[in-house]
């Protein structure tokens, strides 16, 4: 079983629509959650980490259920420019070695 | 602000050639890391540094060497290049406190 699985999608969106991501890992050691973005032919960008308590960036809330060991990230009226890949990524416990999904490719459309 | 900065950006090798991939990062970081990224695969861990002087393997070194030549540098080195190594490679830096990580622009390599 991989450290760190993700839908790979594609979702396909509209406009305005909201969509979510899940994330599971393997690791409950893991002691950090970010989601990144990845944009087609460029590098990982960080999108926001990911506490116990949640948090919220206008738009982004993304989420972490350490007993059921996955994360979420939730993306409200979606934009043209949110179509990117999105990477869940796991620090693990104690090694502090950032740990990739596959990522899960967003497309959204007018 | 340079953060991490790779070069080359583009190469294409023959096989059985060797090269060196450059990483150098400004921002004081102690850890380092060279992934590649292939289709579908996602992001896998080739070599890491915790710290200036040490290196461990990760999930995909076969095939692949690495130097932490001081806290500012790591090189990955492909001895003997075989196709199966043609990827998107790219360096990252972040400090040991669970922090985000930042990435170089990546190097796309070919080998034929």
């Amino acid at each position: 079983r991989k450290e760190v699985e993700q839908d790979p999608g594609p979702f396909n969106v509209p406009e305005g629509a909201t969509v979510a991501f899940n994330c599971t890992y393997s690791n409950s050691a893991s002691q950090s959650f970010f989601w990144y973005r990845q944009d087609c032919r460029k590098e990982p960008k960080l999108l926001m980490s990911v506490y116990s308590s949640g948090n919220e960036d206008g738009r982004f809330t993304a989420q972490l259920n350490r007993a059921s060991q996955y994360i979420s990230l939730l993306i409200r009226d979606s934009k043209l420019s949110d179509s990117a890949t999105y990477l869940c990524v796991v620090n693990k416990g104690g090694s502090y070695i950032p740990t990739f999904g596959r990522g899960t490719s967003l497309i959204v459309h007018p | 602000n340079a953060g991490v900065t790779q070069t080359p950006k583009f190469q294409v090798l023959k096989t059985g050639q060797s090269m060196t991939l450059q990483c150098a990062q400004d921002m004081n970081h102690n850890s380092m890391y060279w992934y590649r990224q292939d289709p579908g695969m996602g992001l896998r861990l080739i070599y890491y540094s915790a710290s200036e002087g040490t290196t461990d393997k990760g999930e995909v070194p076969n095939g692949y060497n690495v130097s932490r030549l001081n806290k500012r540098e790591f090189s990955l080195r492909l001895e003997s290049a075989a196709p199966s190594q043609t990827s998107v490679y790219f360096c990252a830096s972040s400090t040991r406190e669970n922090t985000e990580a930042f990435f170089g622009q990546g190097t796309r390599l070919t080998v034929v």
